[in-house]
Order: structure tokens, then C-alpha cells, then sequence
């Protein structure tokens, strides 16, 4: 079976750091994405992992944990474009992507 | 146009009418994608295509069908409309090759049956 479990909604000041978990059970796992999405538009990619460690990009890294079924999106130096949705998909053995619901993450000034 | 455009933006449809949702993309990406998101949910998908030519079923493809005559166009057609499939549709497209399967959305339709 595939499921995939992250937080429904997180807070965090602006300037200050953020981490989203993502947890995730599937069979034949084939790499971790996370996806930003704001308000009425289309999911983002941001990034992908599918070696266990840290890739870091500017101010957001992911963390890949393939062991532990685990993952995490890092958000240093918030600002208030952050705010936004922020999805987890692992790819399964036939490279089709299966979602969570995503993490709403909310900035406050 | 350079991406991935969807057609219409956003429609209301009475229950029982036929709809065609359009997908298209100029990026000759081979796989392309039609997923529903709903509140409190994830992206599900609905039908899928790797190639032009082939098609196959997602996640929750009743009451949808999809073609893909071409490398470039997949659209998605509700024969019958109901108000369950009331939601946001997102058109995506990918390489698909190698390990990496990164995909790009359109903007959306967002369709509302009653």
C-alpha cells in the first residue's frame, strides 16, 4: 500500500526557520518530491530526493531518510511569499507520484 | 505558447452534460497527467499517458476518459457530470526518463457541477 502523512498546517514567524515532516510507506519507492503551491495556482516543483541526506537550494533544503520512510523541507529565513501549501509525493515503482494532502504553512509578520 | 495550458479556466455545468477539459503542452514531453484536488486532499490522479498512443487509469478514473492522439494535446471528458466531480483539475506533463519524474502543471480548471 502507498500513504503518504504530513502535517495539515503549520505556523512560523516571518525571518525565522520552518520544518515540514513527510512520512511516507510505499512499495518500490522511486524518490521524494515536495511541491509548493499557493493559493489558486498550480503546484511547483522544488525539490527531489532519492539518496538519503540533505540537498540544500538556496533557503529551502530536503532531508531524505529512505530507511525510516521519512523526509523533511527545511524554510530558512521566512519570508511572507512563503505562505503557501506545501506538498510531499513519493514516486512508486511505476514513476507515477502519489501525494499527500500537503502542509499549509502559514507566516506571520 | 511555452508550457502547459489548460481550457477553460473555470465552468459551470449542469449534472448530466457532457464536458471536455483541454490539456495542452509544447514542451514534446512524452508523459502527461490529469489529476482532481479536493479539500483536505491530495493531488489524485484520474488517467495518465507515458506516450502518445497509450493511456492508463489513475487512482479515480470512473466517470472519466481520456485520449492521447497526439504528443502535445490530453484531454479529459466527463460523459455525464455529476456533482461528485465538482473540483479543481490539473493538467501535467513530465520527461519521464530516467529516475527523475519531475512534473509540470497547468493552471487549472476549476469545475463546478450542480
Amino acid at each position: 500500500g502507498q500513504n503518504i502523512d504530513q502535517p495539515t498546517e503549520m505556523t512560523a514567524t516571518e525571518g525565522a526557520i520552518v520544518q515540514i515532516n513527510c512520512t511516507y510507506q510505499t512499495s518500490g519507492f522511486n524518490g521524494l518530491f515536495w511541491y509548493q503551491q499557493h493559493a489558486g495556482e498550480a503546484p511547483t516543483f522544488l525539490s527531489y530526493n532519492v539518496l538519503d541526506g540533505l540537498e540544500e537550494k538556496g533557503r529551502f533544503s530536503s532531508f531524505l531518510s529512505r530507511s525510516k520512510g521519512y523526509s523533511y523541507l527545511l524554510l530558512k529565513e521566512l519570508q511572507m511569499k512563503d505562505s503557501a501549501s506545501y506538498l510531499c509525493a513519493d514516486m512508486d515503482s511505476n514513476y507515477q507520484l502519489i501525494w499527500g494532502a500537503g502542509t499549509k504553512l502559514i507566516i506571520k509578520p | 505558447i511555452a508550457g502547459i495550458t489548460q481550457a477553460p479556466t473555470s465552468q459551470i455545468l449542469a449534472a448530466g452534460r457532457r464536458m471536455t477539459l483541454r490539456c495542452t503542452q509544447d514542451m514534446r514531453h512524452n508523459a502527461m497527467y490529469w489529476y482532481r484536488q479536493d479539500l483536505g486532499l491530495g493531488l489524485r490522479l484520474i488517467h495518465y499517458s507515458n506516450t502518445a498512443g497509450t493511456t492508463g487509469k489513475g487512482e479515480v478514473p470512473d466517470g472519466y476518459s481520456v485520449s492521447r492522439a497526439n504528443t502535445d494535446d490530453f484531454p479529459l471528458t466527463l460523459a455525464s457530470a455529476v456533482p461528485s466531480q465538482t473540483s479543481v483539475y490539473f493538467c501535467a506533463s513530465s520527461v519521464l526518463a530516467g529516475d527523475v519524474n519531475e512534473q509540470f502543471f497547468g493552471p487549472g480548471t476549476r469545475l463546478t457541477v450542480l
